[in-house]
């Protein structure tokens, strides 16, 4: 079985703190993506990966960047965490090249910033 | 503009019917539409996938249908059971799977009532 994991489940932060959020998936897959879903707005995109050291934005990258220095892991920064930021945050993997673009999803992270 | 709709109000169903969840689209020409099953607090998991030359799907008590003239898909639970409850996304590639980026509905609660 794929399996994606996200290095909290629950995260409370400080307005003004840096954020690293980690995931890690363990199927050799390529692709991997950064979601946060808010009520009403389901999930947006905000990065993805396509391979180790490649990044594109996705839909809101503002406030937001990446790291993948290895396939296997994907870290989503907050470089100055904002209330507005206060999301869950979704990690998510599928392999390139694939029949079909099914995403495997991580558990989730509930960030709240104070 | 370009979007996916489902029903944002929640449905609610009786122990033994049928759920039937709508996704509609405009302005994509998708390869294929997938469903997600979401439960509170955690990541979406993947449920079946519809092709655009493939009229119905099945698995198990699931069943979805595409109809690409009308651009929809439909949902459909048999025997429905509490343990159904839960948010449904539907999600489609608008780039016809050359990216592997997928675009998310904002998801329908379903709650079964015993």
């Amino acid at each position: 079985d794929v399996k994606v994991t996200q290095s909290s489940r629950y995260l409370v932060k400080r307005t003004g703190e840096k954020v690293f959020l980690e995931c890690v998936q363990d199927m050799d897959h390529e692709n991997m993506f950064w979601y946060r879903q808010d009520p009403g707005l389901g999930l947006r995109l905000i990065y993805f990966s396509y391979d180790v050291k490649m990044k594109e934005k996705g839909d809101i990258p503002e406030g937001y960047s990446v790291s993948r220095e290895k396939k296997e892991r994907f870290s989503l920064i907050l470089e100055s965490a904002s209330t507005n930021q206060t999301s869950m945050y979704l990690c998510a993997s599928t392999s390139a090249g694939g029949e079909t673009d099914t995403q495997y999803f991580g558990p989730g992270t509930r960030l709240t910033v104070l | 503009s370009q979007k996916i709709e489902q029903n944002s109000e929640a449905l609610n169903i009786q122990e033994g019917k049928t759920a039937t969840l709508t996704c509609n689209y405009t302005n994509y020409s998708p390869a294929y539409l997938q469903w997600y099953r979401q439960d509170p607090g955690r990541g979406p998991v993947f449920l079946l996938l519809i092709r655009e030359n493939e009229k119905e799907k099945r698995k198990e008590r699931l069943k979805v249908t595409f109809d690409t003239t009308l651009k929809q898909s439909l949902f459909h639970i048999t025997a429905s059971q509490p343990a159904d409850s839960a948010t449904y996304l539907c999600a489609l590639d608008p780039n016809g799977g050359a990216t592997n980026k997928l675009i998310f509905g904002t998801g329908t609660l379903l709650a079964v009532q015993p």
